[in-house]
């Protein structure tokens, strides 16, 4: 069966210090992996996704990056976290289909910029 | 940009009631799914229903989709405790990427 490993759980980074987050599939290949942010009490909004290694696609102008070294490896990355950059963090993978199916999420990373 | 609205933001039922949440978007879509989140965890997917269906049931949830009112609904009946979370409707963006754009969600508590 496929599983989704993201960590950490919850990180607590002061402004302008690097970040790195990572998430892992297990049990599958070639997924299409996801990076949503969501504020306190609020949807999510779509960072980055990925259909292969090494390509990315950007949603939103920000301060984050993501790269795909791995098939089942996607990491989220900044230089210099911002305030701003304080969320939950979800990691998601789908299959490689056709079509828009169901997402599988990690259990997300409740980062606080202070 | 193309986006379900979950409609109410919040809604507080007791134990053995309904609980009906409304989702709107704004372009044609090729499906739409609803999923849970539990506080603090990750969403969970819950069902999908296509472009071409109107109606969809899994357990105690049941799903309608209007495409011509570019709108769908997640009931669910006898409603727990542990259905309190919040519920998200999500849709495809345009042209089959893959990637799927989220409602703001409905956050729902149902008192025992």
């Amino acid at each position: 069966s496929q599983t989704i490993h993201q960590w950490p759980a919850t990180l607590v980074q002061p402004v302008g210090s690097p970040l790195s987050l990572e998430c892992t599939v297990e049990g599958t290949s070639n997924p299409n992996l996801y990076w949503y942010r969501q504020a306190a009490g609020r949807g999510l909004q779509l960072l980055f996704y990925s259909v292969g290694i090494g390509q990315i696609s950007s949603e939103v102008p920000q301060n984050l990056s993501a790269s795909r070294p791995q098939d089942r490896q996607f990491i989220l990355s900044s230089k210099k976290l911002l305030l701003s950059d304080s969320g939950f963090y979800l990691c998601a993978w789908s299959r490689p289909t056709a079509g828009n199916e169901k997402l599988f999420f990690g259990s997300g990373t409740q980062l606080s910029v202070l | 940009s193309q986006q379900g609205e979950e409609d109410p933001q919040a809604l507080s039922i007791q134990e053995g009631e309904n609980a009906t949440m409304n989702c709107s978007y704004k372009t044609s879509i090729n499906n739409l799914q609803w999923y849970r989140q539990n506080s603090g965890r990750g969403l969970v997917h819950l069902i999908l229903i296509r472009s071409n269906e109107r109606e969809k049931h899994s357990g105690r949830l049941r799903v309608t989709l209007d495409t011509s009112k570019k709108s769908s609904s997640l009931l669910i009946t006898a409603s727990r405790a542990a259905d309190t979370a919040s519920y998200f409707c999500a849709t495809d963006a345009p042209g089959n990427t893959g990637k799927l754009i989220f409602g703001q969600g409905t956050t729902l508590q149902v008192k025992p």
